[in-house]
This record gives structure tokens, C-alpha cells and sequence, in this order.
């Protein structure tokens, strides 16, 4: 099973900086299928990003993922009212799927 | 619009079963897998497994097997996840997502609590 381990475990920025997330694999990951989501308190998660690099369909042009193999980021270049929230790393690149643990951004 | 809409809230007694639904609209339920994904209170994404709806085919987390059952009635474009032996860890929001890999249209969720 691939552990994906995200760092930091909270970041404290404030709207309009930049927030740089990431998401390290125990192992490498299938084919980089590696996905971002930000998931807002009591809601369902929303996909981002999609194979490490493509942003999803709605999804922002203020979110950049990037990375191969084991190690991958998320970018965030200003930071939005609603982007306050938590985000986790998915790899689907081999079974079983895994999340990470999840990155909380609040407002300083 | 494409949605999922899923069953609402339960509350079970250890040892008995539950089973979620998730209805799909604005696409045909064929097209994509469905996946279960579950949440504790506070806690992080647990990947629970994925149903085919075309082939009926399924994957499972190892830590659910023998456990769970993921299910599709086409004609209907209905997805369920039944968890048998409930026990107090298993209270959670379950989540279904639609997608082959990564998981671009979820449910609502459905809290399922565990309580005698």
C-alpha cells in the first residue's frame, strides 16, 4: 500500500499569499495518477487537480500541481476567501487508493 | 447538472448492517466506476473500494473485505454500499465519487452512526 505522508500539517497564511502544499509517496506513484482536493467544512470534497498536473474542469487557474514519481505540490498563488479549508493528496495510481492525512490552510 | 444524490442519515446498533444509496442524474451511471470513500468526525479520506456499474465488477480495501458490498441497479441509476458488523469505529460520512481514478463529482455524504 502507498502511504502518502503531506506536509505541512497546518499552514497559516493570510488571503492573497502564496501556499505551497505537499504530498510525498512512500513509493512511486503509477503513471504520476495523483490528484489534489480541498474539501470546506461540512462539504464533500472537490477535485482540483487530476494526474499531478491537469487542473480539473471549474476548478481555478490560481491552483498549479506539479511533481513525478514520489513527490508532488500543490500551489496555491493567492490565496481566496474559500480556499481556507483542507486539502488532501490521492494517489489511484495503484490499489488500494490512498488519501494523505490532509493539509489544513487557515487565515492567519 | 451531474449530480449524486445519496440516502439520508442512519443509526445502527453494533452488529447490524447498513446500506447506502447514491442516485446519479445528467449521465448515464455506465460511464464512469463509483467509488466509496468514508470520513470519521475530524478525520481524514479512507478509500473504501469502487463498483463498475457496466460489468458489476468491484475492488475493495483489504481492511473491508468480507465486510462490505458495493452494488449498482442500472435501471435506476442507483449505486449502494452495504457495510455488515457495524461496529462503533464505523460511524463516519460515507461518500460515493464517480470516476475510473480521480473523483470529479461526490455525493453529498451520508452520516452513519453506530450507537446501542
Amino acid at each position: 500500500e502507498i502511504v502518502l505522508t503531506q506536509s505541512p500539517g497546518t499552514l497559516s497564511l493570510s488571503p492573497g499569499e502564496r501556499a505551497t502544499l505537499s504530498c510525498r509517496a512512500s513509493q512511486i506513484v503509477g503513471s504520476n495518477f495523483l490528484a489534489w482536493y480541498r474539501q470546506k467544512p461540512g462539504q464533500a470534497p472537490r477535485l482540483l487537480i487530476y494526474a499531478a498536473s491537469n487542473r480539473a474542469t471549474g476548478a481555478p487557474d490560481r491552483f498549479t500541481g506539479s511533481g513525478s514519481g514520489a513527490d508532488f505540490t500543490l500551489t496555491i498563488s493567492r490565496l481566496e476567501p474559500e480556499d481556507f479549508a483542507v486539502y488532501y493528496c490521492h494517489q489511484y495510481g495503484s490499489s488500494p487508493r490512498t488519501f494523505g492525512q490532509g493539509t489544513r490552510v487557515d487565515i492567519k | 447538472q451531474v449530480q449524486l444524490v445519496q440516502s439520508g442519515a442512519e443509526v445502527k446498533k453494533p452488529g447490524a448492517s447498513v446500506k447506502v444509496s447514491c442516485k446519479a442524474s445528467g449521465y448515464t451511471l455506465t460511464t464512469y466506476d463509483i467509488n466509496w470513500v468514508r470520513q470519521a468526525t475530524g478525520q481524514g479520506l479512507e478509500w473504501m473500494g469502487w463498483v463498475n456499474p457496466d460489468s458489476g465488477n468491484t475492488a475493495y480495501a483489504q481492511k473491508f473485505q468480507g465486510r462490505v458490498t458495493m452494488t449498482t441497479d442500472t435501471s435506476i441509476s442507483t449505486a449502494y454500499m452495504e457495510l455488515s458488523g457495524l461496529e462503533y469505529e464505523d460511524t463516519a460520512v460515507y461518500y460515493c465519487g464517480r470516476g475510473w481514478g480521480s473523483y470529479d463529482v461526490w455525493g453529498q455524504g451520508t452520516l452513519v452512526t453506530v450507537s446501542s
